[in-house]
């Protein structure tokens, strides 16, 4: 059963345009959660996170959403750029159970359009 | 310059070896993982190790065998007995298990087993 869901595996923007990106999960124990963005053939790199203590957190053109009640977070990119196009994927971590371990998303991949 | 370092960028092997991945931090680290990423999944848990001398298995170990002899160090051996070998392999670290933080990844080792 997999406890963190990203259940749209691909998404188009064009340039300049908002992209959203969704992730939703299972597990009431993941108190933290985070986003990573990666390219083709090379490691994740981590982009921002969230504690479940807050609703949003927000580092430049990237924004995360959090709505515990419906187990959903959200990655907000706005602008978009060309630059941005990669797979994204969502992790989550109950930290007082397992620390930094990690449960990841399927991934999504985005794709903006110049 | 810390990082992570994955040798070598792509591996080749006949079925029924054994091939050994290497997975080396600078980051002083305390914890460090093992995931395969296989086309259109996320990553998933093969072996961790939150301290030297000590791992654990993670969702998918069966086939698999790790060692963490130096803390700087992580090598994963993908054993004949490894059903679906040929996969993205990412190596990651983070500071003491049950802090807050990030992951961080190397650039991964394609295996690719004929």
């Amino acid at each position: 059963d997999q406890q963190v869901k990203q259940n749209s595996p691909s998404l188009s923007v064009q340039e300049g345009r908002i992209s959203i990106l969704n992730c939703d999960y299972t597990n009431s124990m993941f108190d933290y959660f985070l986003w990573y963005k990666k390219y083709p053939a090379e490691g994740p790199t981590f982009l921002i996170s969230i504690s479940s203590i807050k609703d949003k957190n927000e580092d430049g053109r990237f924004t995360v959403f959090l709505n515990k009640s419906a187990k959903h977070l959200s990655l907000h990119i706005v602008p978009s750029q060309p630059g941005d196009s990669a797979v994204y994927f969502c992790a989550a971590s109950a930290r007082r159970n397992a620390g930094n371990m990690l449960t990841f998303g399927g991934g999504t991949r985005l794709m903006v359009k110049p | 310059d810390g990082g992570i370092t994955q040798s070598p960028k792509y591996l080749f092997r006949k079925e029924g070896q054994n091939v050994t991945l290497s997975c080396e931090q600078n980051l002083n680290h305390d914890a460090m993982y093992w995931y395969r990423q296989d086309p259109g999944q996320g990553l998933r848990l093969i072996y961790y190790s939150q301290i030297v001398n000590d791992f654990q298995k993670g969702d998918i170990a069966e086939g698999y065998s790790v060692s963490r002899e130096k803390k700087e160090s992580f090598p994963l051996t993908v054993t004949s007995a490894q059903k679906n070998p040929t996969a993205f392999y990412l190596c990651a670290s983070s500071r003491l298990a049950h802090s807050i933080g990030e992951q961080y990844f190397g650039p991964g080792t394609r295996l690719t087993v004929t």
